[in-house]
């Protein structure tokens, strides 16, 4: 069955550094997500992007945040200058968002997430 | 804005038991309604879902969910447990008329299968 794959597994970075989190989506879907979860919280959605840009996002996505689709395969979710509160799990995910709804063409299919940890 | 309320964090049964997660949502209209489970490792794996129509829904692994628009419920059951169904359950809900991939979740349910 085809799977959203996340690298890193689990990163730890200082606070103030950049940090990259790659995802490689299922290779006919056109819709990807980032979400999130905060330990003992719930999942968050951060950021919707299609056709190459951001169509929705989140409160919590702010300026420190960018989404990028470098090539055909990859989707990456970048945090400029990382916070103690950034610390978390982060979910990728996509959906092929054609067939219809009834067909499942608007369910999401998750990553296993990459953890950060912010020292 | 919806919300969605997992009030059991943790619940343990024995195998072979049957089970009921409970999920209530907060939203004016019909929303679409998702269950999740999670196990260790692993992504956030789709159960089942509920769009519309008959309000009692299959999933895989033996799981179904029932819709009652009355209670704003979702409640996931199973009628035997499996060791292997130890993981962590997450509801969810998509407001209709906004992005289809964006969700609310519930804070998750922890189950415990004791042999």
């Amino acid at each position: 069955e085809p799977e959203v794959t996340q690298t890193p597994s689990h990163q730890v970075t200082q606070m103030g550094q950049e940090v990259i989190l790659r995802c490689v989506p299922i290779s006919n879907h056109l819709y990807f997500y980032w979400y999130r979860q905060i330990l003992g919280q719930k999942v968050e959605f951060l950021v919707s992007f299609y056709n190459n840009e951001i169509s929705e996002k989140s409160e919590i996505f702010d300026d420190q945040f960018s989404v990028e689709r470098p090539d055909g395969s990859n989707f990456t979710l970048k945090i400029r200058s990382t916070k103690l509160e950034d610390s978390a799990m982060y979910f990728c995910a996509s959906r092929t968002g054609t067939g219809g709804k009834l067909a499942g063409a608007n369910v999401l299919t998750f990553g296993a997430g990459s953890r950060l940890t912010v020292l | 804005a919806q919300s969605v309320t997992q009030p059991d964090i943790h619940i343990t049964v024995s195998e072979g038991a049957s089970l009921e997660l409970r999920c209530n949502y907060s939203y004016g209209a019909t929303p679409y309604l998702f269950w999740y489970v999670q196990s260790p490792g692993q992504g956030l794996q789709l159960l089942l879902k509920y769009f519309s129509g008959d309000t009692l829904v299959q999933g895989i692994k033996g799981f179904e969910a029932e819709f009652k628009r009355s209670q704003s419920s979702f409640n996931l059951r199973k009628p035997s447990v499996h060791w292997s169904d130890a993981a962590e359950y997450f509801c969810a809900v998509r407001e209709g008329g906004t992005s289809y991939g964006k969700l609310t979740f519930g804070q998750g349910t922890i189950l415990t299968v004791h042999p």
